[in-house]
């Protein structure tokens, strides 16, 4: 079955740049997104498909696509983006979703 | 305001059988699709199943097909996860989650996602 592989954590300190990775053979034909879950809390979409950021979501998130690897940047972090991160994908027919394994993001 | 509120999760053993609940409100939902994704504790986000807008077309995770059965009542704004031969590794929250669409055209990720709901099963 179609995976998709993410770094188990990402660390970084404030007001630098994080960059957290997800590869995934499919992803050249199908487009990813990214939510955003905090501890307790439902995820949040962050980016979708690929590049786009929905509303009310910071600037400072940005997402960029390199053959089958996809990149979640957060520009400038700060204390609240400490989070777990998840990129998606979907399947080949485009029906159902395909999940990374997540990515704690810590702030140090 | 978009609002998902999950219900109908608890304890039930193993083998046992459990329907979920996600009450809708603050959009169109007959005009939406919608998916339950579950997270078991500790552990990432798992797509379970999805229903269309109209409830004429599902899709199941293989985890999952042949026990699980996705519904809806576009006149209720509710969506069911009807859950049975439960197994330990179904023990997770359980996540209503709307299909992002726009003209027409579903796709298959979440733009708002409910609080969940959580399935316990024990031996």
């Amino acid at each position: 079955s179609y995976e998709l592989t993410q770094p188990p954590s990402v660390s970084v300190s404030p007001g630098q740049t994080a960059r957290i990775i997800c590869s995934g053979d499919e992803l050249p034909k199908q487009y990813a997104f990214w939510y955003k879950q905090k501890p307790g809390q439902a995820p949040v979409l962050v980016i979708y498909k690929d590049t786009e950021r929905p509303s009310g979501i910071p600037e400072r998130f940005s997402g960029s696509t390199s053959g089958t690897i996809v990149t979640l940047t957060i520009s400038g972090v700060q204390a609240e983006d400490e989070a777990d991160y998840y990129c998606q994908t979907v399947d080949s027919s485009g029906s159902y979703a395909i999940f990374g394994g997540g990515t704690k993001l810590t702030v140090l | 305001e978009v609002q998902l509120v999950e219900s109908g999760g608890g304890l039930v053993q193993r083998g046992g059988s459990l329907r979920l609940s996600c009450a809708a409100s603050g959009f169109t939902f007959s005009r939406y699709s919608m998916n339950w994704v579950r997270q078991a504790p500790g552990k990432g986000l798992e797509y379970v199943s999805a229903i269309s807008d109209n409830g004429d077309r599902t899709h199941y995770a293989n985890s999952v097909k042949g026990r699980f059965t996705i519904s809806r009542d576009n006149s209720k704004n509710t969506l069911w996860l009807q859950m049975g031969s439960l197994r330990a590794e179904d023990m997770a929250l359980y996540y209503c989650a709307r299909g992002y669409c726009r003209g027409g055209n579903c796709y298959a990720f979440f733009d708002y996602w409910g609080q969940g709901t959580l399935v316990t099963v024990s031996s």
